[in-house]
């Protein structure tokens, strides 16, 4: 089925452990977006791009950075993990950023 | 501070009751956008509406944007146990580039 992949889907790391969060979307969307979800809190936009090649920061960057080196795929990296990173991330991409958003079901990560 | 805010927080309604959730925003927006997120899953688009348009329909879902209050509204009508979930309202900020920013939510439960 189209849509958004994000992989894995839940992760625990010990503080200070790095990781690798992907993202891949298969309906040749331009622009992806990564989410952090925390209670209370709605979606905090923490990188996007907006084509291969292309990253921006979002509102909450710090602590995280982001590669797009393919034009479906989008990775968020955690070099050194911190408690406060404990969330759920999730994934999106679109085909400008006028349009609605496919979502990915999320990656529960939590840091102890 | 957010850009969109739901009001309610929560809403519990008996099934085939009508469910109203109102989102208001700061800065004038291009476009709004409803979401549905189900328990442990991705958000997923329900209804965009340019700034431009005042009403907009969707089966059950009925969307007024009145951008002089710079509030919206959702109607669900004839609400249905499945349309337990929590619903978000996304607006459209200028910051170096169009980005979507997400309210905290409603968290609707239905009864049945």
């Amino acid at each position: 089925n189209a849509g958004v992949t994000q992989t894995p889907k839940f992760r625990v790391l010990k503080t200070g452990q790095s990781m690798t969060l992907l993202c891949a979307q298969d309906m040749n969307h331009e622009y992806m977006y990564w989410y952090r979800q925390d209670p209370g809190m709605g979606l905090r936009l923490i990188h996007y791009s907006v084509g291969e090649g292309t990253t921006a920061k979002g509102e909450v960057p710090d602590g995280y950075n982001v590669s797009r080196l393919k034009k479906q795929n989008f990775l968020l990296g955690l070099e050194s993990a911190a408690p406060s990173q404990t969330s759920v991330y999730f994934c999106a991409s679109s085909w400008t950023a006028l349009y609605g958003y496919t979502f990915g079901s999320g990656t529960r990560l939590t840091v102890v | 501070s957010q850009q969109g805010e739901e009001d309610p927080q929560a809403l519990s309604i008996q099934e085939g009751e009508n469910a109203t959730m109102n989102c208001s925003y700061k800065t004038s927006i291009n476009n709004l956008q409803w979401y549905r997120q189900n328990s442990g899953r991705g958000l997923v688009h329900l209804i965009l509406i340019r700034s431009n348009e005042r009403e907009k329909h969707s089966g059950r879902l009925r969307v007024t944007l009145d951008t002089s209050k710079k509030s919206s509204s959702l109607l669900i009508t004839a609400s249905r146990a499945a349309d337990t979930a929590s619903y978000f309202c996304a607006t459209d900020a200028w910051a170096g580039g169009f980005k979507t920013i997400f309210g905290a939510g409603t968290r609707l439960f239905v009864k049945a």
